[in-house]
């Protein structure tokens, strides 16, 4: 089974700080995503990477940035943490053949900023 | 601008009951639907994908897609409480992309 791991459950972060949220996945996958879900906006993309230090950026990337120096980890960083980034962060990754592989996520990331 | 569309809910069924989750897509290109299940607090878990018109069934669970009329549909046949969850009904576009409904929550009562 895939297995995505996501390194922190809960985060409480300060407005301001630099927050960085880590992913690593175990099935050699190339394609890797960063999403986050709030309450009746569903799930949006916030960036993805098809290769190793490729990156492109989804639907709401403003206030983020995403390293991937190695294929099986993928971090997004929030250069300065706002409180409206308050939410919960989502991973996944998913193989090739990209139209009919699921996406496999991660347990997720709350993070909190204060 | 490519949507995927779903009722909110909560969709409440009895114990024993069939659940019916809707889906609309608005591209007529697009090729593969996925079903995920999400419960309180967990992340989204697949359930069934369907990239051919007609039924697909796996145990409890049977998706349909209609391209001409552009929806996708998930049933759950004997629904248990257990099955209370949103339900996530996404398009696997021809990129990298994957487009999700809001979700359908469905509770299961006893």
């Amino acid at each position: 089974d895939v297995k995505v791991t996501q390194s922190s459950r809960y985060l409480v972060k300060r407005t301001g700080e630099k927050v960085f949220l880590e992913c690593v996945q175990d099935m050699d996958h190339e394609n890797m995503f960063w999403y986050r879900q709030d309450p009746g906006l569903g799930l949006r993309l916030i960036y993805f990477s098809y290769d190793v230090k490729m990156k492109e950026k989804g639907d709401i990337p403003e206030g983020y940035s995403v390293s991937r120096e190695k294929k099986e980890r993928f971090s997004l960083i929030l250069e300065s943490a706002s409180t409206n980034q308050t939410s919960m962060y989502l991973c996944a990754s998913r193989g090739t053949g990209t139209g009919r592989s699921p996406l496999h996520f991660g347990n997720g990331t709350r993070l909190t900023v204060t | 601008q490519k949507e995927v569309e779903q009722n909110s809910g909560p969709l409440s069924v009895p114990e024993g009951a069939i659940a019916s989750l809707n889906c609309t897509y608005s591209d007529r290109g697009s090729q593969s639907f996925f079903w995920y299940r999400q419960y309180s607090g967990k992340s989204p878990e697949l359930i069934m994908f369907i990239y051919s018109n007609g039924d697909k069934e796996d145990g409890r669970f049977t998706a349909q897609l209609n391209k001409a009329s552009q929806y996708v549909s998930l049933l759950i046949r004997d629904s248990q409480p257990s099955d209370s969850a949103t339900y996530l009904c996404a398009e696997h576009t021809g990129g990298f992309k994957t487009i999700f409904g809001a979700g359908t929550r469905l509770f299961v009562k006893a």
